[in-house]
């Protein structure tokens, strides 16, 4: 089993439209989780860490699961800009581990 | 701003040549970490260092080895190039002894092994 699972998409969606991403984990012991933003043939960057009681940065808002071991990303008002590949990641308290999904494409269409 | 920089953007090998790709930062980080990206699998980490002279396998350390010898460089090397090790590779960093902080990657190697 992946350590990391996400849905590869791709998401295609209107401009302003609400896209939901969903990433589960494996290891309940994991401590840290982030998403990350991947543009086309760029390297990943840090969008937002996620935090158990959950955290908003403008129109982007991550959520924690611990029961069910998954966290999203929320995206509203999409805009054209917000087209990337959008990774979720997740660190173990051993051994200075990320384990990353696979990404999520999005394409946010004029 | 944290600069995580790579030797090469683009790299063309062929077949058991010796690959070394060197990656430096400059924010006195004490990790640093290998991966590469393969299309529909991701990023995968082939090895980490968490301080000078010291390294830890990662996932898929199978034909390669690492080297850090200064905290600012850490060095993938790849001892006999092969087709499949055709891949992105990219280079990245993090403060702290935990490791769950922020990783800052470099822009990338591009190896392509003929």
């Amino acid at each position: 089993r992946k350590e990391v699972e996400q849905d590869p998409g791709p998401f295609n969606v209107p401009e302003g439209a609400t896209v939901a991403f969903n990433c589960t984990y494996s290891n309940s012991a994991s401590q840290s989780f982030f998403w990350y933003r991947q543009d086309c043939r760029k390297e990943p960057k840090l969008l937002m860490s996620v935090y158990s009681s959950g955290n908003e940065d403008g129109r982007f808002t991550a959520q924690l699961n611990r029961a069910s071991q998954y966290i999203s990303l929320l995206i509203r008002d999409s805009k054209l800009s917000d087209s990337a590949t959008y990774l979720c990641v997740v660190n173990t308290p051993l051994g200075n581990q990320f384990y990353f999904g696979t990404g999520t494409s999005l394409t946010v269409i004029p | 701003d944290v600069k995580v920089t790579q030797s090469s953007r683009y790299l063309v090998k062929r077949t058991g040549e010796k690959v070394f790709l060197e990656c430096v930062q400059d924010m006195d980080h004490e990790n640093m970490f290998w991966y590469r990206q393969d299309p529909g699998l991701g990023l995968r980490l082939i090895y980490f260092s968490y301080d000078v002279k010291m390294k830890e396998k990662g996932d898929i350390p199978e034909g390669y080895s690492v080297s850090r010898e200064k905290k600012e460089r850490f060095s993938l090397i790849l001892e006999s190039a092969s087709t499949n090790q055709t891949s992105m590779y990219l280079c990245a960093s993090s403060s702290g002894g935990s490791g769950g902080n922020e990783q800052f990657f470099g822009p990338g190697t591009r190896l392509t092994v003929l």
